[in-house]
């Protein structure tokens, strides 16, 4: 079966600190993995896109990383900010990307 | 300019009523999907639509019918509504092949009372 399993599933940090989010999956076969934002009251955006050939990708503050051999993924945030306070959602796609199996989501809190 | 719109944003009706949330997209993507995230923040595929013809069609209850009238727009009616059915629901559209790229509307909050 499919999954998708994140953690910690929720996250409390003090602004200017750094933290890595976790996500290992079971999706086969494999396509590419998402990292998706989700602020409050919004739909998800997205932060990266990575394919088996990727090991990392960073979008700003954000930085992606992949192990496709042990089928893992880590969000690292750095320097975070009050608006960083979101919830961090991992996808993985199969099949061309056609299928998308979704994780339960970190939800992270940026505290003064 | 907003990429993927949806309305209602907000939605409170009593069980039993028949509801329609409307989707639009001007991004010139060929799929459009229709997501579910319930109270625990899972989001859960219900339909996808791939130039207007029905992709996938999830366990979803007949009381959901999805209707694309052209590849821009894909809404939702629902009818006879549960209080089970108090969720977000958001739309979202992509490109097909390669990544496929997803971008989704800000959601509708429906509660069923």
């Amino acid at each position: 079966k499919n999954q998708v399993e994140q953690s910690p599933q929720s996250l409390i940090i003090l602004e200017g600190k750094n933290c890595t989010l976790q996500c290992n999956y079971t999706v086969s076969p494999f396509s590419n993995l998402r990292w998706y934002k989700q602020d409050t009251g919004r739909g998800p955006v997205s932060l990266t896109i990575m394919t088996f050939s990727e090991n990392t990708k960073s979008n700003g503050r954000y930085t992606a990383t992949l192990d496709a051999d042990t089928k893992q993924s880590s969000l690292h945030i750095t320097a975070s900010q009050l608006s960083d306070s979101a919830s961090y959602i991992c996808v993985v796609a199969n099949n061309a990307g056609n299928m998308l199996t979704f994780g339960g989501g970190t939800r992270l809190m940026v505290k003064p | 300019d907003t990429a993927v719109s949806q309305t209602p944003k907000y939605l409170v009706t009593q069980m039993g009523n028949d509801k329609s949330i409307k989707c639009e997209q001007n991004l010139g993507h060929d799929t459009m999907y229709w997501y579910k995230q319930d109270s625990k923040k899972f989001l859960k595929i219900m339909f996808s639509y791939n130039n207007k013809e029905l992709i996938i069609n999830e366990t979803v209850p007949n009381r959901f019918s999805p209707k694309s009238p052209d590849k821009a727009h894909l809404n939702l009616h629902i009818n006879s509504l549960e209080l089970g059915d108090s969720a977000v629901y958001f739309c979202a559209s992509s490109q097909s092949g390669g990544t496929g790229e997803l971008f989704f509307g800000e959601g509708s909050r429906l509660t069923v009372l």
